[in-house]
């Protein structure tokens, strides 16, 4: 069974900053069908990359996505205050999620 | 314009049912794959179940022999049967559209929420 662990649980920045968000599959995938997606609180989850490197439609390329193996990453190049949200990263199952907080 | 408007959630007894709609416009749920997605109270995202545009379907182990996924061509919805319900499916329900089977999920619902509780 496919298990996505992203690091950290939270991450404490300031906007204009960088972050960088890591999911990390428990075997090999295919990155055709990893995601990643946005949440912002009593919101449903927005998709922002999709395999694994491009961006949806009217996503900022601030974004981007990138991988290495069996690691993922997900890169804000500068934190804007609408970004301060949790990330999850998906192959079908999601990630335990990235809590974006403000410093 | 796509749109996913859930309803049907409510609350429940433990070992009851319910069935959640989801209701398409803007595109065609047939020709998609169309997922279930929950999250309960405080928690992260949890995929539930999958129709393929085939008619396959797919189920998450939590799940499995216990909901199921269905879907209306002609009324263009989504549907989701939940039998023998327990306090862990207390959530919040999200329908969602891919185009393919990776199911990146490009449109979801607003969600509709299920309590099961006595």
């Amino acid at each position: 069974e496919l298990v996505l662990t992203q690091s950290p649980g939270t991450l404490s920045l300031s906007p204009g900053e960088r972050a960088t968000l890591s999911c990390r599959a428990s075997q090999s995938v295919t990155s055709s069908y990893l995601a990643w997606y946005q949440q912002k609180p009593g919101q449903a989850p927005r998709l922002l990359i999709y395999g694994a490197s491009s961006r949806a439609t009217g996503i900022p390329d601030r974004f981007s996505g990138s991988e290495s193996g069996t690691d993922f990453t997900l890169t804000i190049s500068r934190l804007e205050p609408e970004d301060f949200a949790v990330y999850y990263c998906q192959h079908w199952t999601f990630g335990q999620g990235t809590n974006v907080e403000i410093k | 314009e796509v749109q996913l408007v859930e309803s049907g959630g409510g609350l429940v007894q433990p070992g009851g049912s319910l069935r959640l709609s989801c209701a398409a416009s803007g595109f065609t749920v047939k020709t998609n794959y169309m997922s279930w997605v929950r999250q309960a109270p405080g928690k992260g995202l949890e995929w539930v179940s999958v129709i393929y545009s085939a008619g396959t379907t797919y189920y998450a182990d939590s799940v499995k022999g216990r909901f199921t996924i269905s879907r209306h061509n002609s009324k263009n919805t989504l549907y989701l049967e939940m039998n023998s319900l327990r306090a862990e499916d207390t959530a919040v329900y999200f329908c969602a559209r891919s185009n393919d089977s990776t199911l990146n999920l490009d449109y979801w619902g607003q969600g509709t929420l299920v309590t099961v509780s006595s």
